[in-house]
């Protein structure tokens, strides 16, 4: 069983749309939770962190729900410049697990 | 801005070559980590270190190994280069992780290695 489980999508939905991905972990002892974004060709950069008490960066919104062991992120208002694969990613101690990644098209 | 860099952005190199892929961060970031990244399987861990003269296999290890000799600089070296390393190459690093804390990694830009 994958450490990281992410639906690959693609997910495609017009400009202004709400769009919400979920990736579900096994290790219930993992630590820590982020979200990194990744352009075509380019290295994977960190969007945000995930707090146990769910945090909001402008148009983004991430939930931890540690009983059910997924981590989700929530886009509003999406921007075709938000088209991209994110990343899932839950770290156990110093030992990252990255999810496949759910790509995510913005259409105008 | 902090930053970590990897040596090539391209490469390509002949079966059976010796390859070095270097990557040097300048964070002072205690742990490094190599990544294979190829389409449909994502990211795979390599090789990481958590402190100088350190290193811990990953999940595909098999071909590779590495040196951390500095803290700054964690080489990746394919012994006998073939085909199949053919791949996209990321280096990362991050602080040590403690309890609470919440450290994400930062990525080099990638080699993208091609071996004919």
């Amino acid at each position: 069983r994958k450490e990281v489980e992410q639906d690959p999508g693609p997910f495609n939905v017009p400009e202004g749309a709400t769009v919400a991905f979920n990736c579900t972990y096994s290790n219930s002892a993992s630590q820590s939770f982020f979200w990194y974004r990744q352009d075509c060709r380019k290295e994977p950069k960190l969007l945000m962190s995930v707090y146990s008490s769910g945090n909001e960066d402008g148009r983004f919104t991430a939930q931890l729900n540690r009983a059910s062991q997924y981590i989700s992120l929530l886009i509003r208002d999406s921007k075709l410049s938000d088209s991209a694969t994110y990343l899932c990613v839950v770290s156990n101690f110093n030992k990252f697990y990255f999810g496949s990644g759910t790509k995510l098209n913005v259409k105008p | 801005d902090v930053k970590v860099t990897q040596s090539s952005r391209y490469l390509v190199k002949r079966t059976g070559e010796k390859v070095f892929l270097e990557c040097v961060q300048d964070m002072d970031h205690e742990n490094m980590f190599w990544y294979r990244q190829d389409p449909g399987l994502g990211l795979r861990l390599i090789y990481f270190s958590y402190d100088v003269k350190m290193k811990e296999k990953g999940d595909i290890p098999e071909g590779y190994s590495v040196s951390r000799e500095k803290k700054e600089r964690f080489s990746l070296i394919l012994e006998s280069a073939s085909t199949n390393q053919t791949s996209m190459y990321l280096c990362a690093s991050s602080l040590r992780q403690g309890e609470g804390a919440n450290y994400g990694y930062t990525f080099g830009s990638g080699t993208r290695l091609t071996v004919v």
